[in-house]
Parts: structure tokens; C-alpha cells; sequence
């Protein structure tokens, strides 16, 4: 049921911009674009959200296209600990409807390499 | 700590015996949910909880699981007569839902890893 399509894995170099790419062709108006990362043996972690806009935090960009059929989660600075599953998702928000629950797919397999 | 905790960690069981994973959420959180991850897989729904109420289940959700949340605190998810397909990290995520704001970020536990023999 996920409505993202992202690669299976990248690679970066350590120090390097990591740009993890997903495609949302059939996102609609009220959706916003979510990222979650999953560490190891962790539990997924929430990184940041976006409507339209392009949105920054302390953690990492997001680049939307005008069109809003596809993102980009920009990690400015990558390190080894950023090593990780991420995932990207489209959710309405949570006022609108009863339940807001997180429909993961496979995710991007990003390893950070030294 | 204040972060969702889940315990066990582990748990290994023969095959047919019944199991049973706590879920302890953020203390104000009023939304919880339990996934299913299996190896190489994003995490799959199964089923969440407005406070105490259980209010959506997924048809993964087969008679041989329950989940309660009885106080609208902690949740139990229990596996009756164990399956090797049930073999799969189990993950509690809560939110605080109803808030003005649409974001609500969802805090993940560590989950609980089970093993059926």
C-alpha cells in the first residue's frame, strides 16, 4: 500500500552530501511528505516532514519539487552513524482523519562508508 | 527514560505456545500502535488505539492476536499458538493526537525481537 517508490540503497562518503531521492507521483493535495530513518536494531525515528515547501532542521533538508511528485532528504554532512534505513512516506494529516497511522515500503539502504 | 519502551527485547517460544509483548508509550501520549517487521521489510501496521478504545486492525491482525490497552496506558499485544511465520521484531510507536497542529511525530520503541522454534 506504500505510495513511494525509492532505491533500495545508496552509498556516501563520509563528510559528502547524502541525497536520498523518493518518488510520490501520486501524492494528493492535503498529503504530507514524512521521513523516518531505522537504524539497526532500533525502532524507525522520525527526521523531518514537508507539505510544499522546502523544510530544514537540525537534522537534515527536504527538497520538494513544484509539483510535489517527488522529494529529496538531504543529509548536508553525512557521518557513519547516519548509516541507516530511510524511509519516506505520505500521510494526510492527522485532524483530517481518524487514524494517521505510517505506511512504511521498503526504504532507501544508506551506508555511510569512511 | 521517557521515550516508548518494549519489553522483552527477546523472546524465543516453541512453536504453539502463546506469547505475550508490553508496550509502555510517552506518559501523555494518547495514540499507540503496534507494527510487525520482518527481515528486509518497512514496517508493517497492525493495529493502534485512542486511549483505551482499539480503534482500527489490519488484516494481518489474524484471530490469534489480541491487543489490549486497558487503562489507556501500557498495551499488551498477545500471539496465541505461535506460528514460525510469526517470527518478527514487534514495534510499539505512540503520538499525541487531537493537538491543533497536524504533525504528529511518532516515537518508535525498540521493539521486541520474536523467535518461534
Amino acid at each position: 500500500d506504500a505510495k513511494t517508490t525509492q532505491p533500495p540503497s545508496m552509498d556516501c562518503a563520509e563528510g559528502r552530501a547524502a541525497n536520498l531521492p523518493c518518488n510520490h507521483s501520486t501524492i494528493s493535495g492535503n498529503e504530507y511528505v514524512y521521513w523516518y530513518r531505522q537504524i539497526h536494531s532500533q525502532g524507525p525515528q522520525y527526521i523531518i516532514h514537508g507539505l510544499k515547501n522546502n523544510e530544514t532542521n537540525e537534522m537534515a533538508s527536504l527538497i520538494i519539487t513544484e509539483d510535489r511528485k517527488s522529494s529529496t532528504l538531504i543529509l548536508p554532512h553525512a557521518t557513519l552513524r547516519d548509516t541507516a534505513v530511510y524511509y519516506c512516506i505520505v500521510r494526510v494529516p492527522v485532524r483530517l482523519i481518524n487514524t494517521d497511522k505510517l505506511i512504511f515500503g521498503t526504504g532507501t539502504r544508506l551506508q555511510v562508508f569512511p | 527514560d521517557t521515550g516508548v519502551s518494549q519489553n522483552p527485547r527477546h523472546k524465543i517460544t516453541k512453536r504453539g505456545q502463546n506469547v505475550t509483548f508490553r508496550c509502555d508509550p510517552i506518559s501523555e501520549h494518547n495514540r499507540l500502535y503496534w507494527y510487525r517487521q520482518t527481515l528486509g521489510q518497512g514496517p508493517e501496521f497492525l493495529t493502534y488505539f485512542q486511549n483505551e478504545a482499539q480503534l482500527e486492525k489490519s488484516r494481518l491482525l489474524s484471530d490469534r492476536f489480541s491487543a489490549e490497552r486497558p487503562k489507556g496506558s501500557f498495551s499488551t499485544l498477545e500471539i496465541q499458538r505461535t506460528e514460525q511465520g510469526d517470527s518478527a521484531m514487534y514495534l510499539c510507536a505512540s503520538t499525541l493526537a487531537g493537538t491543533p497542529v497536524p504533525h504528529t511525530e511518532a516515537f518508535f520503541g525498540q521493539g521486541t525481537r520474536l523467535t518461534v522454534v
